[in-house]
């Protein structure tokens, strides 16, 4: 079993939809929650970052996390041509960041 | 201010042959970390240094892989005899601070052997 599962997709909707991507991961032992996004041939960037359950909000972005059910989300509301990229969910344990396979998310204006 | 840098950004190699890959951190960045992410796929932690201190190698999947940093600067990273499964996206990315630190990533080499 993956210490970190992500669908890989991919997922395409309209704009202005509301997305939801999730993972799930193994050990309850993890502590730190992350977001990444990355576009066509770059690198990752840091979205947002939590480590508690519960929501955290930016702008259109929400971060959730589940720590009793190992579930974290990412929504994205009103979504705009320009989140078009992949979405790595990121959790630091094990003395390292363990990655999600990346969902790739497309916004069809 | 500048991010992090690597170069080059493609190499296309022949199975066998060795390759070097670079990486320049942020300035004043203590921790530099390499993952490669193969077509499709998240990524793979290989190794990261933090600081003087001995490098953190358990990610590196064979001993044809191989990475040096000097000092708190630049790193590269070797792989020898390459094969045609190392090919892949190689990432470099670096924090202020190992752990939970915000890690910035540069755009990667891309590497292709044939």
């Amino acid at each position: 079993q993956k210490e970190v599962e992500q669908d890989p997709g991919p997922l395409s909707v309209p704009e202005g939809a509301i997305v939801s991507l999730n993972c799930t991961y193994s050990n309850s032992a993890f502590q730190y929650f992350m977001w990444y996004r990355q576009y066509s041939r770059k690198g990752p960037e840091l979205l947002m970052y939590t480590y508690s359950s519960g929501n955290k909000e930016d702008g259109r972005f929400t971060a959730q996390v589940d720590k009793s059910s190992k579930y974290i989300s990412l929504f994205i509301r009103d979504s705009q041509p320009s989140d078009s990229a992949t979405y790595l969910c990121a959790i630091w344990g094990a003395q390292k960041l363990v990655f999600g396979q990346g969902t790739r998310l497309t916004i069809n204006p | 201010g500048a991010g992090v840098s690597q170069s080059p950004s493609n190499k296309v190699t022949e199975k066998g042959k060795d390759v070097e890959l670079r990486c320049d951190p942020i300035s004043g960045h203590t921790a530099l970390y390499w993952y490669r992410q193969r077509l499709g796929q998240g990524l793979e932690f290989l190794i990261y240094f933090q600081g003087n201190s001995a490098p953190d190698k358990s990610g590196l999947p064979s001993d044809r892989f191989s990475a040096e940093r000097t000092g708190e600067s630049v790193s590269t990273l070797t792989i020898q005899r390459t094969q045609q499964e190392d090919s892949a996206v190689y990432l470099c990315a670096s924090s202020l601070f190992y752990g939970t630190d915000t890690q910035y990533f540069g755009p990667g080499t891309r590497l292709t052997v044939l």
